[in-house]
């Protein structure tokens, strides 16, 4: 059974803070890694991907992957309270699906 | 470029009554998928199209459910009859051929009672 793990929160940061997310998953041979956020009562969005070891970065967002461990985190700088969602973790299944694996998601509260 | 849309947004249907969901994937998206979130839950797979073909419908709960996609388009999926733990958000996706990238709809709420 492979497995995605999150800390359900809630999460909670000041505005202006570093929100740290993070997802464990049990597949050793996962090799790509989604990070999807969803307001609630809407779609889940995609905002990142990490394929290799280390940091991918975009604008606020920091993705830091590392396989060894089995850990993926999504870093947020400068939170904002419009940053205030669920961030869902998710990995396929395998390399030839598109089936998704999905955590519980982290619910990220951002206090002006 | 419109996105993956869903109807109905909310469906309240009794046990036993039938429920058709259609999603509408990103035009040019062969891969569709179905997931679906039951109250405190994570979001679970149900199926994935490629186009007109079921390529992997491990996650259908039973007999119950029917996905179709007709034409390699638009998909429904049908719950007959509907129990009362069908309830939750079913979400649909789509990606491009060849991509893992998969864009998700607003989803379709479905309450049984």
């Amino acid at each position: 059974q492979k497995e995605v793990e999150q800390n359900s929160g809630p999460l909670s940061v000041p505005e202006g803070a570093i929100a740290s997310l993070n997802c464990t998953y049990s597949d050793r041979g996962s090799q790509s890694f989604f990070w999807y956020r969803q307001y609630s009562g809407k779609s889940p969005e995609l905002i990142m991907f990490i394929y290799s070891n280390g940091d991918k970065e975009d604008g606020r967002f920091t993705a830091q992957l590392n396989k060894a461990s089995q850990y993926v985190s999504l870093l947020i700088r400068d939170s904002q309270p419009s940053d205030s969602a669920t961030y869902l973790c998710a990995v396929p299944f395998s390399s030839n699906t598109g089936k998704l694996i999905f955590g519980q998601g982290t619910t990220l509260q951002v206090k002006p | 470029e419109a996105g993956v849309t869903q109807f109905p947004s909310h469906s309240v249907i009794e046990k036993g009554q039938t429920v058709t969901l259609r999603c509408d994937p990103i035009s040019g998206h062969d891969n569709l998928y179905w997931y679906r979130r039951v109250m405190g839950k994570e979001i679970k797979f149900l199926l994935h199209f490629v186009k007109e073909s079921k390529q992997d419908e491990s996650g259908m709960p039973n007999n119950r459910f029917l996905a179709e996609r007709t034409g390699g388009t638009y998909s429904t999926l049908k719950v007959q009859p509907a129990e009362l733990e069908d309830s939750g958000v079913y979400f649909c996706a789509s990606s491009q051929y060849g991509s893992q990238t998969q864009y998700f709809g607003p989803g379709t709420r479905l309450l049984v009672l």
